[in-house]
């Protein structure tokens, strides 16, 4: 059973408009959550986190919020650049700390110039 | 740049022979983890060791096995080759305690004939 749910396999953008992706969870003991982004032959690199006593985190042009009674978080980049073209993956936690992760199947993002 | 080394990047090999992935990380880091993943699919977490002479296995039931004889050195290996294990593999670390930003290497991809 998949306890972390992206359910847009890709997502298309223009160039400097906002990009949403969006991720769920079903399990509600998780309480940290991260988003990594991979390009092509590399591994996934972390972008942003964010913990469940919080219901925003902003770094830059990268902001992940998060609605624990729905169960489900989104990153927005803002303004969207060709270099965030690349695959994100959302994944979760049981406490900051907890040695595994679970992750989403990730999203792909294409950014249009 | 990579602290994290996975060798090889490729490889193709028969049904049968034995294989091992290399993971070195020269960060120090204590916890180090093996994930597999197939295209578009979430990452699975296979193997992670909290130390030396500490290995667990992970959330996803795989046939290889790992090591930790020193702390920068986690290998995966797969005593029998078949097509199933083609996949993506992909070594990652992190720091003591409350740490979950994994640092990844840029992966294996395995593909078995």
């Amino acid at each position: 059973d998949q306890q972390v749910k992206q359910n847009s396999p890709s997502l298309s953008v223009q160039e400097g408009r906002i990009s949403i992706l969006n991720c769920d969870y079903t399990n509600s003991m998780f309480d940290y959550f991260l988003w990594y982004k991979k390009y092509p032959a590399e591994g996934p690199t972390f972008l942003i986190s964010i913990s469940s006593i919080k219901d925003k985190n902003e770094d830059g042009r990268f902001t992940v919020f998060l609605n624990k009674s729905a169960k489900h978080l989104s990153l927005h980049i803002v303004p969207s650049q060709p270099g965030d073209s690349a695959v994100y993956f959302c994944a979760a936690s049981l406490f900051q700390g907890a040695q595994k992760l679970v992750f989403g199947q990730g999203t792909r993002l294409t950014i249009n110039p | 740049e990579a602290d994290i080394y996975q060798t090889p990047r490729y490889l193709v090999i028969g049904t049968g022979k034995k294989i091992t992935l290399e993971c070195s990380q020269t960060m120090g880091h204590d916890k180090m983890y093996w994930y597999q993943q197939d295209p578009g699919m979430e990452l699975h977490l296979i193997h992670y060791s909290y130390g030396v002479n500490s290995t667990e296995k992970g959330d996803l039931s795989s046939e290889s096995t790992v090591s930790r004889i020193r702390t920068e050195h986690f290998p995966l290996t797969l005593e029998s080759a078949r097509p199933s294990h083609t996949s993506q593999y992909l070594c990652a670390s992190s720091a003591g305690s409350g740490a979950n930003v994994l640092t990844f290497g840029a992966g294996s991809r395995l593909t078995v004939l």
